[in-house]
């Protein structure tokens, strides 16, 4: 079985504070890992992937095999970063394609 | 950028009652997905369909659960007979060939009474 566990419901920082919203996994293949993230009033947005190890919006994730993490970070938040954050699995050795969620976590950053 | 268009918006429904959500996925994309999140919980995968059939479905979605593309554009999930515990917010997702990664609708609301 696989699981994506999010551990803070809610994380508030400060205006240019580090960020680092955490994910954990539970899954006895090979991962892909995703941050997804949800705007007030907006669609889910696909954020970055762990194979393409890319930096959006100034957010990093990388992937932890020997921790099964794969917390996002970003070193200076901003105002707009605000919103619900979650974390996805999807069994990428299987092909298949059903992500598993996280439960998520509402980072609001203040002025 | 292309979007995935989820229609209605809102929809309130008399238990009993039938209803059907549509989405109307990216042209090229051809795996089409239904989520849900109930209120406060975690977003929930429903059904996987490609090639004109259910490739994946998970428990919930269950004999009043039923997903077709009936005329090549839109992907549809039907409910037969909704309960109030089929209130949720329903996303319908696509992605293509070869990409794990998916462009999700804005969602349906739907609240049984």
């Amino acid at each position: 079985a696989q699981r994506v566990t999010q551990p803070e419901k809610l994380l508030s920082v400060f205006k240019g504070a580090p960020v680092e919203l955490k994910c954990n996994y539970s899954y006895s293949g090979s991962p892909e890992l995703f941050w997804y993230v949800q705007y007030s009033r907006q669609r889910l947005q696909l954020l970055l992937r762990h194979i393409s190890r890319e930096s959006i919006k100034g957010f990093t994730a990388d992937l932890n095999k020997g921790e099964t993490s794969f917390h996002l970070k970003k070193p200076f938040a901003q105002e707009e970063d605000s919103a619900m954050y979650y974390c996805a699995l999807s069994g990428m050795d299987t092909g298949r394609r059903a992500l598993t969620f996280g439960s998520g976590t509402r980072l609001q950053v203040q002025p | 950028e292309p979007e995935v268009t989820q229609t209605p918006s809102h929809q309130v429904t008399q238990m009993g009652q039938e209803v059907i959500l549509r989405c109307v996925p990216i042209s090229n994309h051809l795996y089409f997905y239904w989520y849900r999140q109930i209120l406060g919980q975690k977003v929930e995968f429903l059904v996987s369909f490609y090639n004109n059939e259910i490739s994946e479905k998970s428990e919930i979605f269950d004999d009043q659960f039923s997903v077709e593309r009936p005329d090549g554009s839109n992907f549809t999930l039907k409910i037969r007979s909704t309960k109030l515990e089929d209130s949720a917010m329903y996303f319908c997702a696509t992605n293509k060939e070869g990409d794990y990664g998916y462009t999700f609708g804005s969602g349906t609301r739907l609240t049984v009474v």
